[in-house]
């Protein structure tokens, strides 16, 4: 089965760090660029990061930039987000996507809280 | 950077024709897609590369595109397709997201 499976959210306190897991199944994982996506309660979408499929290159939005860091392990078909430093405006549910002109596929999200 | 437009909210009565618009620049050249979300829900994939269809998506789901617009039609809107809706696409290492569009069928 084809899926994109993300693991890993949970309550943490503003200035700690969590690491989110999203593995993929059903498809050549190794061959695609991975994104991770992100949407805050009852807001529309945003694009936090990508890592290319060989891992060699890694984009941030300004927004995370520096606080957020893009993994992946192409032998154990997944990718990781470790988000530091976090904030309120963290909170949200981060999605793992593929967006390629081969492949489209969304996981179904794990939520992040920041708060006290 | 590019940028997407949608228009926020769209009405319709059951058994009517919706059509949701998407405009960009990044369009003209990369594929468009859509998905619906429902509260509370993971988005689902309607359509990829501007008119093609996921397996086990209704077929009153259609897509397609001119220029810098991709069009999302529902024929034969139905109460339970009462959803936001988002067009996205893929270029220069990001992805580019529209406002979302309300629709309600009523």
């Amino acid at each position: 089965q084809v899926q994109l499976v993300e693991s890993g959210g949970g309550v943490v306190q503003p200035g700690r760090s969590l690491r989110l897991s999203c593995a993929a199944s059903g498809f050549t994982f190794s061959i695609y660029n991975m994104h991770w996506v992100r949407q805050a309660p009852g807001k529309g979408l945003e694009w936090v990061a990508v890592i290319w499929s060989d891992g060699t290159v890694e984009d941030y939005a300004d927004s995370v930039k520096g606080r957020l860091s893009v993994s992946r392990d192409n032998s154990k078909n997944t990718v990781y987000l470790q988000l530091n430093s976090l904030r309120a405006e963290d909170t949200a549910v981060y999605y793992c996507v593929v967006a390629s002109d081969a492949l489209d596929m969304w996981g179904q999200g794990t939520m992040v809280t920041v708060s006290p | 950077s590019y940028e997407l437009t949608q228009p926020s909210s769209l009405s319709v009565s059951p058994g009517q024709t919706a059509r949701v618009t998407c405009s960009g620049d990044v369009l003209a050249k990369k594929y468009g897609r859509w998905f619906q979300q429902k509260p509370g829900q993971a988005p689902v994939l309607l359509i990829y590369k501007d008119t093609k269809r996921p397996s086990g998506i209704p077929e009153r789901f259609s897509g397609s595109s001119s220029g810098t617009t991709v069009t999302l039609t529902i024929n034969g809107a139905q109460a339970e397709d009462e959803a936001d809706y988002y067009c996205y696409s893929a270029a220069d290492n990001t992805v580019i997201f529209g406002g979302g569009t309300k629709l309600t069928v009523l």
